[in-house]
């Protein structure tokens, strides 16, 4: 298979500060990372798209002010939630995909984001 | 408009009795279609990629088969640990990266 690690796995902040999560593919080379966002029982929404090295792809209604996406290597991808607000809250998750593994996205064990 | 539906939305079932999950989707061209487990609280798990029609997958419990129109995901005699939410996401060839997600069967199995 294909790891990929999320960290933290859980963060709680105030409103206001910012919040960096890292995405890191442990044993292969991800060309391509994908940042999503799922709310309770809802399926996932994708925030946006990032190759190593160019600037992310961001879905429409998805500020790129605020989620902000670095890919500075082939195994790192990290989003930055500038200011968070309470309405941020969510469950995070990376996915990250390889030019040797195909099509498959393999997927982060997600972010839970509390933001008081 | 490309699209993915999953049926049912929730399934319930005892301890060994075996069915199937549905994906249907409705894209320009198919590059690839993707089943994952999902655990409350937790990422997307890797179960099968499949990428044309007659192809099938299995794994131990699971087996995925693929027509042009949906997908289905078969549960032989399942375990109450096969309890989770099942995903089907399609990657379109019109797309570039993009994968659309269906919204998942929950499936409880009762032991």
């Amino acid at each position: 298979g294909a790891v990929v690690s999320q960290h933290p796995s859980r963060v709680i902040c105030k409103s206001g500060t910012s919040v960096k999560i890292e995405c890191r593919s442990l044993d292969f080379q991800a060309t391509t990372m994908f940042w999503y966002r799922q709310f309770p029982k809802q399926s996932l929404m994708l925030m946006a798209t990032s190759n190593e090295g160019s600037k992310a792809t961001y879905e429409q209604g998805v500020e790129k002010d605020k989620f902000l996406i670095n890919h500075a290597s082939l195994t790192l991808s990290t989003l930055t939630v500038t200011s968070a607000h309470p309405e941020d809250s969510s469950f995070y998750i990376c996915s990250a995909r390889g030019l040797d593994r195909g099509e498959t996205q393999y997927f982060g064990p997600g972010t839970r984001l509390l933001v008081l | 408009e490309d699209q993915v539906t999953q049926s049912p939305e929730a399934l319930r079932l005892q301890e060994g009795e075996s069915s199937s999950l549905n994906c249907s989707y409705t894209v320009s061209g198919l590059r690839g279609l993707f089943w994952y487990r999902q655990d409350p609280g937790k990422g997307p798990e890797f179960l099968f990629t499949l990428y044309s029609a007659g192809e099938e997958k299995e794994k131990e419990r699971l087996k995925a088969t693929l027509t042009k129109k949906e997908s289905f995901l078969h549960i032989t005699a399942p375990k109450p640990e096969d309890s989770a939410t099942y995903l089907c996401a399609v990657h379109p060839r019109e797309t570039g990266n993009q994968f659309y997600f269906g919204t998942g069967t929950s499936l409880t199995v009762i032991p």
